[in-house]
């Protein structure tokens, strides 16, 4: 399994604040993704990433941006959060080839009250 | 319509039996194929991939229909440890991007 931390691991915060989470991986893998998972909907991409500074929108990205400044760090902001941002949040990452599998960080559990 | 269908759960079934799930696909360009299992409260971890020609690992077996566009996942001789929810995963163009099913829900019971 790829080296893949989270952090934080849980939150809670207030509607308006910005949060940021934290992807880190050991793996120089090049692929890393941003997924939420949320009751009735499964797991659905916010952004990835497929370089340094490359970075495009996945199918849930309004209210999200990310960062990649260096490979092993994939960054998803919060600009002002929103209860309807309450979910699970999962990174992964997949190696040269995107054809690769997948592999997931632990996911962090952020509540916006 | 979603573009990944997974088989509606819960399944229940005791230990020993051989039980099957389906998943279908929409997008005819789709590239590669995983069945990925996730435990409750857990990140999902792959189980296998899946190939044209089937592929087996165990006590499971993964088949890949690309004419009908549907995937399935055989479990034989079930276990309480394989009590979880099966995702099956599409990988849809070059940057790697997935789809994942609702998932399906196995309990195994004694």
């Amino acid at each position: 399994d790829a080296g893949i931390t989270q952090s934080p691991r849980h939150k809670v915060t207030e509607t308006g604040t910005p949060v940021t989470l934290r992807c880190h991986q050991t793996e120089n893998h090049r692929y890393m993704y941003w997924y939420r998972q949320d009751p009735g909907h499964g797991l659905r991409l916010i952004h990835y990433s497929y370089g340094v500074k490359d970075t495009d929108k996945g199918e849930v990205s309004d209210g999200y941006s990310v960062s990649r400044s260096k490979t092993e760090d994939f960054l998803l902001t919060l600009e002002s959060a929103t209860s309807s941002q309450t979910s699970v949040y999962f990174c992964a990452t997949s190696g040269q080839d995107s054809s690769y599998e997948q592999y997931f960080g632990p996911g962090t559990r952020l509540t916006v009250t | 319509r979603k573009e990944v269908e997974q088989d509606p759960g819960p399944f229940n079934v005791p230990e020993g039996a051989t039980v099957a799930f389906n998943c279908t696909y929409s997008n005819s360009a789709s590239q590669s194929f995983f069945w990925y299992r996730q435990d409750c409260r857990k990140e999902p971890k792959l189980l296998m991939s899946v190939y044209s020609s089937g592929n087996e690992d165990g006590r499971f077996t993964a088949q890949l229909n690309r004419a009908s566009q549907y995937i399935s996942l055989l479990i034989r001789d079930s276990k309480l440890s394989d009590s979880a929810t099966y995702l099956c995963v599409v990988k849809r163009d070059n940057a790697g991007k997935s789809t994942f099913g609702d998932g399906t829900t196995l309990t195994v019971k004694p």
